[in-house]
């Protein structure tokens, strides 16, 4: 119930294509549903987040899609560079008396130039 | 800018070793966590604290135990280390409320042999 599943969990897109990464829960009371980008080395950082109650947000090249009747949600990288080869973790925040982030499995992107 | 910091970046224990993993921030943070990392599994929550002195357990507590005494100080203990926690710890801060938007230090990898 409390899962977050994601896919794919590595992805290799050519520079300037799309990335595609896809994320899928259960729970209805989530209530915030970020994405958080991870270089090697580094700890994750947010990177773009998105309410239940928005279909698509859109930051740069990076775009959340929110499809709420299915329970998904995807996050598009536009014009792929090779700067944005790292792992990349949906995730989804539960309030209220629980107040944590529940993450996806990740997925390794490689942007080949 | 937000700054999370890890007291090692790599440390090597042995089996059975009491274990210390210490976390400070400096934004006056009332939220911090501990996670680990493994490959497949994401980011698994293992303890977090609201405010100084309280503790909540998070999906993985098993052989940890945490210490907040001050509150840009976040201690994360291994009573008694074992070879099934060697992994990528990261701790990380938000504010007030704002559970979805985590900021991470950069992790300390630890071995335990």
């Amino acid at each position: 119930q409390q899962q977050v599943k994601q896919s794919p969990q590595s992805l290799i897109v050519q520079k300037g294509g799309i990335s595609i990464i896809n994320c899928a829960y259960e729970n209805t009371a989530f209530d915030y549903f970020p994405w958080y980008q991870q270089f090697p080395g580094k700890g994750p950082a947010l990177l773009i987040a998105i309410r239940p109650d928005v279909s698509e947000k859109k930051e740069g090249r990076f775009t959340i899609s929110f499809n709420k009747s299915a329970k998904q949600f995807s996050l598009h990288i536009m014009d792929s560079q090779p700067g944005d080869s790292a792992t990349y973790f949906c995730a989804a925040s539960i309030g209220g008396a629980t107040n944590k982030l529940i993450f996806g499995t990740g997925t390794l992107l490689a942007v080949q130039p | 800018d937000v700054k999370v910091t890890q007291s090692s970046r790599y440390l090597v224990k042995r089996t059975g070793e009491k274990v210390f993993l210490e976390c400070v921030q400096d934004m006056d943070h009332e939220n911090m966590f501990w996670y680990r990392q493994d490959p497949g599994l994401g980011l698994r929550l293992i303890y977090f604290s609201y405010d100084v002195k309280m503790k909540e357990k998070g999906d993985i507590p098993e052989g940890y135990s945490v210490s907040r005494e001050k509150k840009e100080r976040f201690s994360l203990i291994l009573e008694s280390a074992s070879t099934n926690q060697t992994s990528m710890y990261l701790c990380a801060s938000s504010l007030g409320q704002n559970f979805y938007e985590q900021y991470f230090g950069p992790g300390t990898r630890l071995t335990v042999t």
